[in-house]
């Protein structure tokens, strides 16, 4: 079946430091990407995605390429800062499937 | 445009008892998707509507959860009797259309302990 791993947290950085949280996926086919933030008190919100194999998504400073040959969506960032801190979900969506595969999610938290 | 909107955002019931979360989609869309995330792991597909139509009901747990659409507008999630594996954060999300790789928009959760 599908699958998504991510590193597990919680990562501490301080302001200005660069982020890279690992995500690897188990999936047939070409499934699509993304990345979901969940801030403090609110829902989770699409952060970027990618479809084919070489898409880079990015937003906010952040990016993420899809590679097929180490199944891989690494989520990264040069300059962290405080407002970043929040809970970070890879996932993919496989096929014509409406439904997410969700991975366990990463505590970031960035200090001054 | 309002958001999606759960509530209550906190519960705590005991063991054995009955809990009923609600979601409110954003107007206009079809598809509502409930999920969970439990013990601080991933989170996890319970079901799909579209309209009041289950579409894909394949990551509820067992039968004592009951999810509901009426009318295709609000949907209600009913855990009896709860236990305490229930105990996580339930999410909703809607979308409308095909526009699922351009993200769901998800609701805050309702955070449910079970005691």
């Amino acid at each position: 079946g599908n699958s998504v791993t991510q590193m597990e947290g919680p990562v501490t950085l301080s302001e200005e430091a660069f982020l890279t949280i690992n995500c690897t996926y188990t999936a047939t086919g070409y499934p699509s990407l993304f990345w979901y933030v969940q801030y403090p008190g609110e829902g989770l919100q699409l952060l970027l995605k990618a479809t084919k194999a070489d898409d880079k998504g990015s937003n906010k400073g952040f990016e993420a390429t899809y590679r097929k040959e180490t199944t891989s969506f690494h989520l990264e960032k040069g300059s962290v800062q405080v407002s970043d801190s929040a809970v970070y979900f890879c996932a993919l969506r496989r096929g014509s499937a409406r439904q997410l595969t969700f991975g366990s999610g990463t505590q970031l938290t960035v200090l001054p | 445009e309002a958001g999606v909107t759960q509530f209550p955002s906190h519960s705590v019931i005991e063991k054995g008892q009955t809990v009923t979360l609600r979601c409110d989609p954003i107007s206009g869309h079809d598809n509502l998707y409930w999920y969970r995330r439990v013990m601080g792991k991933e989170i996890k597909f319970l079901l799909h509507f579209v309209k009041e139509s289950k579409q894909d009901e394949s990551g509820m747990p067992n039968n004592r959860f009951l999810a509901e659409r009426t009318g295709g507008t609000y949907s209600t999630l009913k855990v009896q009797p709860a236990e305490l594996e229930d105990s996580g954060v339930y999410f909703c999300a809607s979308s409308q259309g095909s526009e699922v790789d351009y993200g769901y928009t998800f609701g805050s959760g309702t955070r449910l302990t079970v005691v």
